[in-house]
């Protein structure tokens, strides 16, 4: 249905390491999300992006950073990875027009050793 | 502030027994209202969504109905079936950039 994907699906990394998590759209949307996803299951906002350019932080404080150079892509960057970064990790896009509804990739499992 | 509140799970059936999983919000304004569902190993998708009051939204034989005097969305079915087993998300979308999600309800049907 959506046609926004996550790379890699699963990753397993030692403490330390810099790891990118890479999210691509192609509908054009501007609106562009992560979510980190507990064991609980419940979404935590950690950024956000209105457009090109445009990166905020969200509800939930996180070590990470993002940019958004092109408005198709918007990738998640630890520049240390820890064991309490492990979770599954979101992203999501939506249009300006309908921009309630949230289009979601299949989610990045993230687990730090 | 905006925020959803829906039942705990997990909530486990057997195979055609109906379904109801309640979700109720507070909210200023207006809000549109939606329910996801994550299948195991997947991401959010849209299952059904409300934009104003008495609404009924509907795919896949599921319903809710937008109900402004009790600010409710609860979610039905009449029959479950096993491939209805995933974590259903009640939200809501006061059109601002955020989305507010519940947090999450397991649904497990027994065959």
């Amino acid at each position: 249905e959506a046609d926004i994907y996550q790379t890699p699906r699963y990753l397993v990394i030692g403490t330390g390491k810099k790891i990118t998590l890479e999210c691509s759209q192609t509908m054009g949307h501007d609106k562009m999300y992560w979510y980190q996803q507990d064991p609980g299951m419940e979404l935590h906002l950690i950024h956000y992006s209105y457009g090109v350019n445009s990166t905020e932080k969200g509800d939930l404080s996180s070590e990470s950073t993002v940019s958004r150079i092109r408005t198709e892509h918007f990738p998640l960057t630890l520049e240390s990875a820890r064991p309490s970064h492990t979770s599954q990790y979101l992203c999501a896009s939506s249009d300006l027009v309908e921009s309630s509804r949230q289009y979601f990739g299949p989610g990045t499992r993230l687990t730090v050793t | 502030g905006n925020s959803v509140t829906q039942m705990e799970g997990p909530v486990t059936l057997s195979e055609e027994a109906f379904l109801t999983i309640n979700c109720t919000y507070t909210a200023t304004g207006y809000p549109s209202l939606f329910w996801y569902v994550q299948y195991p190993g997947e991401g959010l998708q849209l299952l059904l969504k409300a934009t104003k009051a008495d609404d009924k939204g509907s795919n896949k034989g599921f319903e809710a109905t937008y109900r402004k005097e009790t600010t409710s969305f609860h979610l039905e079915k009449g029959s479950v079936q096993v491939s209805d087993s995933a974590v259903y998300f009640c939200a809501l979308s006061t059109g601002g950039f955020k989305t507010i999600f519940g947090a999450g309800t397991r649904l497990f049907v027994k065959a």
